[in-house]
Formats: C-alpha cells, sequence, structure tokens
C-alpha cells in the first residue's frame, strides 16, 4: 500500500540554524501539507500546497519557513534560522482527489 | 471550547469492552476525520465522515456524527491491547487543512 515517507526519523540543529525537512508524498496525490506537533500539544496546521504554490498558511508559517516542490515527487519544509520553540514533530500529509489525508511518520526536530 | 474538542481526555478500560470517544466542534465542517496515534509516533488515518452522513461502521470502528450538534463519537468495539493509542478527531472546514483536536488517550488493560 502506498505511503507517505519522511525524512530524517530525528533531527538535531543548533539554534540560528537551517535545517530541511522532507517528505515523499503518495505518487498520485496533488494536495500536500505539513503540519506540526510540540510535545504534548495537538497537532497543528502549518501550509497547504497545490499546484506549485501555498494554498494557505497558518499563522504559524511565518517568513522563516518555506516549502518546495523540487521535483516531481519530493516535497520540503526549509526552517531558516531555527529556534528553541520550533523543537517539535512535523507531520507532512498529501491528499489525492478525496478528502482522506494521509500522514508520513513524522520527523522529529530537536533545537538545541 | 475550539473546534475538535475530544472528550474524555483520557479514558482506561478492560481489554474487551467497548471504548466511546467524543468530538465536539464549533464551526460548520464538510467532513470529519478520525486519526489514531501511537506514542511517539505517527497518525493513521481511520475513518472519513461526512457532513451528509450520520453513521459509518469500518471494522470494529463506529462513527457517528450530529451535525446539529456539532459533534461526533468514535466507538471501539471488543477492545484490544493494540487499540493503545491517542485518538484524535479532525474537521475538514474547507480542503486545505485539518484542524485537530487535543485527542483522548486510551489506554486498554489486559
Amino acid at each position: 500500500e502506498p505511503e507517505v515517507t519522511q525524512t530524517p526519523s530525528h533531527q538535531v540543529t543548533q539554534m540560528g540554524q537551517e535545517v530541511i525537512l522532507r517528505c515523499v508524498p503518495i505518487s498520485n496525490h496533488l494536495y500536500f501539507y505539513w503540519y506540526r506537533q510540540i510535545l504534548g500539544q495537538k497537532v497543528e496546521f502549518l501550509v497547504s500546497f497545490y499546484n506549485n504554490e501555498i494554498s494557505e498558511k497558518s499563522e504559524i508559517f511565518d517568513d522563516q519557513f518555506s516549502v518546495e516542490r523540487p521535483d516531481g515527487s519530493n516535497f520540503t519544509l526549509k526552517i531558516r534560522s531555527t529556534k528553541l520553540e520550533d523543537s517539535a514533530m512535523y507531520f507532512c500529509a498529501s491528499r489525492g482527489t478525496v478528502n482522506e489525508q494521509f500522514f508520513g511518520p513524522g520527523t522529529r526536530l530537536t533545537v538545541l | 471550547s475550539q473546534q475538535g474538542e475530544e472528550d474524555p481526555q483520557a479514558l482506561s478500560i478492560q481489554e474487551g469492552e467497548n471504548a466511546t470517544m467524543n468530538c465536539s466542534y464549533k464551526t460548520s465542517i464538510n467532513n470529519l476525520q478520525w486519526y489514531r496515534q501511537n506514542s511517539g509516533r505517527g497518525l493513521v488515518h481511520l475513518i472519513l465522515i461526512r457532513s451528509n452522513e450520520r453513521e459509518k461502521h469500518s471494522g470494529r470502528l463506529r462513527v457517528t456524527l450530529d451535525t446539529s450538534k456539532k459533534s461526533s463519537s468514535l466507538l471501539i468495539t471488543a477492545s484490544r491491547a493494540a487499540d493503545t493509542a491517542s485518538y484524535f478527531c479532525a474537521t475538514d472546514v474547507v480542503a486545505q487543512k485539518l484542524v485537530f483536536g487535543q485527542g483522548t488517550r486510551l489506554t486498554i488493560n489486559p
């Protein structure tokens, strides 16, 4: 069964460093999403992406964040200058023509 | 209350019993989805119920939706130890994002 994959599973970085989180959505899906979950809190929407552009973004998704689909398979989330409060689990999701969003296993980002 | 609030926050039952979790929301929705998350892991999609549906079944799962009360329930019948996880409802207001609740932590005791 096709699934969303994410790499790395765990990323440790120093405050102020740039990180890129990578996702490979399900191959025939057209809509892509990033969510995050701070430890012990609920899952929060960050951004949605369709047709090579951002469809919607949350207040969390400020100028430090960017997304890109550099080729036909990858979907990336970049944080330019990480802060301590960016430490969280980041989930990528994708969906096709039906409304179910399928989530990847997540990348745990730890900012020191 | 916030969009997509579950109750109870935690539920502990004996294996074989049924588990019921509830979700309330505030705005009109296109659909409501339930997800499971094992500790520290990813989100597994369980079931989607559309706003014009009232009940849906999938295996041991039964989901109901009452749009007049803006609430949904997830029933897991004949629970197993492997059902131990956190369960989240997520509302799809526009097809661009899901709004998650805080979740219910379900523990199945052997």
